[in-house]
């Protein structure tokens, strides 16, 4: 399968829920990152995993954690979810060979915090 | 003051034309600069991307580069109504390190 495939496309919850939202990989790829994307702002750094380990993570509290299993797969966990939290959440995969790029977005999970 | 900065728009431009993109960036350690496409209610997409100063081209576009100056900088040739979204460039400082984007501009390509 190529491309990366997160979901839901579209989740609403409610001030101090939990939310746990999926990424999957594009096949190949060995490193994931997540970003949150405000509406009409660019894309924000949440952090990055590398072979199952944090390899480098953006300015956001602990109460954004994350997860990347064996296959690449990954989960971005929001716990206490504040009305701030809403926005489009992007998992982007990458495989680094030397200069070549090579990373690719999801579509996103639009998050609504209520 | 943000690392990157890019105008928002949006910038409406008749089909045809050229399309005119800037950014420019703060942080001295970026070696890679990106530029994305977004359009609404998708993920961004990969256009083009150039390692330190100089200029790339493919197709109809061309991105350039200024370290001295920290300045990046996309042309869209021959646009297109299809190429209506929001550009967002991005600077790293090696690759596979986290992306640091502007906050985008909106392009309309008028028929």
């Amino acid at each position: 399968e190529t491309g990366v495939t997160q979901s839901p496309t579209h989740l609403i919850k409610t001030r101090g829920q939990q939310v746990t939202l999926r990424c999957s990989s594009q096949s190949g790829h060995n490193t994931v990152s997540w970003y949150q994307q405000a509406l009409g702002q660019g894309p924000q750094f949440i952090f990055q995993y590398y072979r199952e380990e944090e390899n480098g993570r953006g300015n956001f509290p602990p109460r954004f954690s994350g997860l990347q299993f064996p296959n690449y797969s990954s989960e971005l966990n929001v716990n206490a979810l504040e009305l701030d939290d809403s926005a489009l959440y992007l998992c982007a995969s990458s495989l680094i060979i030397d200069r070549d790029y090579g990373y690719t977005f999801g579509s996103g999970t639009r998050l609504t915090v209520v | 003051q943000k690392e990157v900065e890019q105008d928002p728009g949006p910038l409406s431009v008749p089909e045809g034309a050229i399309v005119s993109l800037n950014c420019t960036y703060s942080n001295s350690a970026f070696q890679y600069f990106m530029w994305y496409r977004q359009y609404s209610r998708k993920g961004p997409e990969l256009l083009m991307y150039t390692y330190s100063s100089g200029n790339k081209e493919d197709g109809r576009f061309t991105a350039q580069v200024d370290k001295s100056s920290k300045y990046i900088s996309l042309f869209i040739r021959d646009s297109q109504p299809s190429d209506s979204a929001t550009y967002l460039c991005a600077g790293s400082k090696a690759a596979g390190n986290k992306l640091t984007f502007g906050g985008g501009t909106r392009v309309l390509v008028k028929p």
